[in-house]
């Protein structure tokens, strides 16, 4: 079984202020952890993840995430906000076990303020 | 590579009409998954595919859902006597066997009036 939990379904920052969007999850097995952004009806466009190896993950456009297992966390920051990271963040999990479907959070809408 | 197309992008539909929405997937990635998205949530998992057989079906797809792959290649989603429950935005994504990540489609966005 795996779950995830968003916590803040609404974040808003200043432009140019840090962007932290938090994840945690449950996860029976070692978990793969994903980070999505999904503008305004249009698809899923993956930001970063996590399989193995290094615990910190960079992305595109200056994400990056940490994975922390001692704490079943994976929150994702950004040191600079810019007006166009103003969109629906999705964090989910899915294992090697599962045959790759995805669980996702309920998404954080992120708001950036000129 | 074009990703994974969708189609149609949009459609409304009256309550009780039924609605096909076709899936093509990133060629020679032989499983292949659809999700439904409700507004404000994250996607949820309904069914998924490798090559042409259909594995898993979530207890959300209900017996007025149907799914096929019919070569292994391309994927419909048929909903017959769509209820306004059904509005949605409905997501295909596929991935190869060996890899972490499923790439999305753009969606089908759903809206039963």
């Amino acid at each position: 079984a795996q779950s995830v939990t968003q916590l803040g379904s609404h974040v808003s920052v200043s432009e140019g202020a840090l962007v932290l969007l938090r994840c945690n999850y449950s996860s029976s097995v070692p978990p793969y952890l994903f980070w999505y952004v999904q503008y305004p009806n249009q698809g899923l466009q993956l930001l970063l993840k996590y399989t193995t190896g290094a615990t910190l993950v960079k992305g595109i456009n200056g994400f990056e995430a940490e994975f922390k297992k001692s704490e079943t966390s994976f929150h994702l920051t950004k040191p600079s906000a810019h007006m166009s990271d103003a969109a629906e963040y999705f964090c989910a999990v899915t294992n090697n076990t599962n045959a790759g479907k995805s669980t996702f959070g309920d998404g954080t809408t992120l708001t950036v303020k000129p | 590579d074009t990703g994974v197309s969708q189609d149609p992008r949009h459609k409304i539909t009256k309550r009780g009409q039924n609605v096909t929405f076709r899936c093509d997937p990133i060629s020679e990635h032989n499983r292949l998954y659809w999700y439904r998205q409700t507004l404000g949530q994250g996607p949820e998992f309904l069914t998924y595919f490798q090559n042409e057989a259909q594995l898993e079906k979530s207890r959300l797809l209900s017996d007025r859902f149907s799914a096929e792959r019919p070569k292994g290649s391309f994927s419909t989603l048929e909903i017959q006597r769509t209820e306004q429950g059904d509005s949605a935005m409905y997501l295909c994504a596929s991935r190869t066997p060996g890899g972490t990540e499923a790439f999305f489609g753009q969606g089908t966005r759903l809206t039963v009036v």
